[in-house]
């Protein structure tokens, strides 16, 4: 079955700190690739996605992620986080099947930043 | 434009009881979509629908029911609540198939 695993459930890191979170999927097939973010009590807003060129994809809030297609992975980066980056993060991904493309999605990750 | 809306905020059901959750989308999106999100699962797509008058199970469908009268509105209905249904569910929509969805506050729902 296909699946989306998102390696670090739990990751701490002080302000300034780099940001790196896992994401790799199980589909041989085209993709299109998703990262959504939660922050506290609010609903999910998307980050960035890839559907296709350049593999280095930036997004919003200066993250940035990167498509390796022979690792099958989407790895999200942010140079330096800040405290308000606390969230909730969810990589997603969407084979092409033909019809309605759904999408699945990782199990999440939920970082803290601290001050 | 509101984006996608949802109600209510919170409830709480008692086993065997049913309700409907309410969505709304004012950007004409063809496209609508139901999850839940449990911890440790992430989401999992419950219904969706491609357009008015046509709907389809998704990964979770048991024990949910939806239908698509308009374009804007996408209700989800629990028949006969059980605990096992108590979750966040959060609405989404999508102008076509390949583009980003957009999500709605959610609904946070217990099952007692």
């Amino acid at each position: 079955a296909q699946s989306v695993s998102q390696h670090n459930h739990h990751v701490i890191l002080s302000e300034a700190a780099s940001l790196e979170l896992g994401c790799n999927y199980s589909y041989g097939g085209t993709v299109n690739l998703f990262w959504y973010v939660q922050y506290p009590g609010q609903h999910l807003q998307l980050l960035l996605k890839y559907f296709s060129g350049d593999p280095l994809v930036k997004g919003i809030k200066g993250f940035e992620a990167e498509f390796i297609k022979s690792k099958f992975s989407f790895n999200l980066r942010k140079p330096s986080v800040q405290w308000s980056d606390t969230a909730e993060y969810f990589c997603a991904v969407r084979p092409f099947r033909g019809g309605y493309n759904k999408l699945i999605f990782g199990a999440g990750t939920r970082l803290a930043v601290h001050p | 434009n509101a984006g996608v809306t949802q109600t209510p905020k919170f409830q709480v059901l008692k086993t065997g009881q049913s309700m409907t959750l309410q969505c709304a989308q004012d950007m004409n999106h063809e496209y609508m979509s139901w999850y839940r999100q449990d911890p440790g699962m992430g989401l999992r797509l419950i219904h969706y629908s491609v357009g008015a008058g046509i709907t389809d199970q998704g990964e979770v469908p048991n024990g949910y029911n939806v239908s698509r009268s308009t374009t804007e509105d996408f209700p989800l209905r629990l028949l006969s609540a059980a605990p096992s249904q108590t979750s966040v569910y959060f609405c989404a929509s999508s102008p076509t198939s390949t583009n980003e969805q957009f999500f709605g506050p959610g609904t946070r729902l217990t099952v007692l």
